[in-house]
Formats: structure tokens, C-alpha cells, sequence
């Protein structure tokens, strides 16, 4: 099966917390990326991430960072000092190809970062 | 400076009309898409095209019909829609057909209503 999980559907937290968002990918492919994706309450799907197969060391870009491990299928998304702009929803996806490429997105958790 | 764009941004109809979403990207890519993102936030691709040929064509219903005049163009069109169809339908593109690594770029969503 080709399936991404997100099993937070919801997180809250304070302002200035470290919230770390969980994906949990399966794939027959033994070459493969993954994808993460941003939805801010005003809608759009912005485009944070990508990794692939062969690449295990962690990314890190500001105050977002991403662990990803082979060993149990996770590629998780960690926020260091949570802002306020934060708040979203977070998509895990993972493309296959089917004629062209598709995503195959996780159900999103809703993160919320309160003042 | 857009670069995917949909029209329009808000649909409000009645069930049993036709309507159409239209969907422009100026980023020369050669694939497009449009998926569909339920009220529960779940996105879900229904079809792909490369320069005016339908590559992917998920279960959709065959009310649902893309229409790909050039490349740069990929427009929805629904008939006799239901109240199921209420959602919020985003465009996307990308550069290359398959290939697992380049992401895709969304559009802004266009949120159907259907009363």
C-alpha cells in the first residue's frame, strides 16, 4: 500500500513551546520522497519540504526541522519556539507515480499556536 | 506574479447546475492537476494532464469533466451538481510528467457551495 498517516489530528500549544508533528509513511518503492506541506488559515497549500530516500540526515531551515527515519517509516516535523504564524494545517504527502506523478497526502493535523 | 491561478476563488449554486473552475499556471510546467479537499480537510487527487492529455483519472464521477485547451490551462467543469460536491478544489502543477522529486504548486482553491 501507498499510505501516509498523521494520527494528530489537533495539537495546541503555547506560544514558544517546541511542537513536533508525526508521519508515518508506507510504500512498496524503494526509492522514494516525501513531501511536507503548509495550510494557513487564509487557505493555500504552501510548499515546505522535500526528501529523499537515500538522505537520512535531519533538515533544519530556521526554526523548522525534520527528522526523518527509514527504520520506522517517519519523516516527523518539528517546530522549535511555536509563533502564532505557525498555526495551520501541516500535510505529510508522499508522491508516486501512477502514469504521472500523484500525492498521496496524510489527513493533516491542525496545529494551533495560542498567544 | 501568480502562479498558479484559479477563478473563481468563491462558488456559491444551486444543486443541479452546471459550473465551471477555471485554472492558469505561468511556471511553463508541463503537468497539471486538480484534487479535491473535503470538509474534513482530506485532499485527494482527481486528475492529471500533461500539454492537453489526461494522464491520471481517479473514481471520479463523470459529471466531473477536465478540459486542458493548452498547456498552461487545466478547467473543471461539474454537471448537475450535488451537495456532495461542496468542497474546496485546488489547482496544481508541476515541472516533468513522473519523477518522484518536484513538488507541485497549488493554487489559491476555489470553495464550491452547494445548496
Amino acid at each position: 500500500a501507498q499510505k501516509v498517516t498523521q494520527a494528530q489530528t489537533e495539537i495546541s500549544v503555547v506560544e514558544k513551546e517546541d511542537v513536533t508533528l508525526d508521519c508515518v509513511y508506507e510504500t512498496r518503492d524503494t526509492t522514494y520522497y516525501l513531501f511536507w506541506y503548509k495550510q494557513p488559515p487564509s487557505g493555500e497549500l504552501v510548499f515546505l519540504i522535500r526528501r529523499n530516500s537515500f538522505d537520512e540526515q535531519n533538515e533544519i531551515s530556521g526554526r523548522y526541522s525534520w527528522n526523518f527515519q527509514k527504520s520506522t517509516s517517519s519523516f516527523n516535523f518539528t517546530i522549535t519556539a511555536s509563533q502564532v504564524v505557525d498555526s495551520a494545517v501541516y500535510f505529510c504527502a508522499l508522491p508516486i507515480i501512477q502514469g504521472a506523478q500523484k500525492l498521496v497526502f496524510g489527513q493533516g493535523t491542525r496545529l494551533t499556536i495560542n498567544p | 506574479d501568480t502562479a498558479v491561478s484559479q477563478t473563481p476563488k468563491y462558488l456559491v449554486t444551486q444543486m443541479g447546475n452546471d459550473k465551471s473552475i477555471k485554472c492558469e499556471q505561468n511556471l511553463g510546467h508541463d503537468t497539471m492537476y486538480w484534487y479535491k479537499q473535503d470538509s474534513k480537510k482530506f485532499l485527494k487527487i482527481m486528475f492529471s494532464y500533461n500539454n492537453k492529455e489526461l494522464i491520471i483519472n481517479e473514481t471520479v464521477p463523470n459529471r466531473f469533466s477536465p478540459k486542458s485547451p493548452d498547456k498552461a490551462h487545466l478547467n473543471l467543469h461539474i454537471n448537475s451538481l450535488e451537495l456532495g460536491d461542496s468542497a474546496v478544489y485546488f489547482c496544481a502543477s508541476r515541472q516533468g510528467v513522473a519523477g518522484l522529486n518536484n513538488e507541485q504548486f497549488f493554487g489559491p482553491g476555489t470553495r464550491l457551495t452547494v445548496l
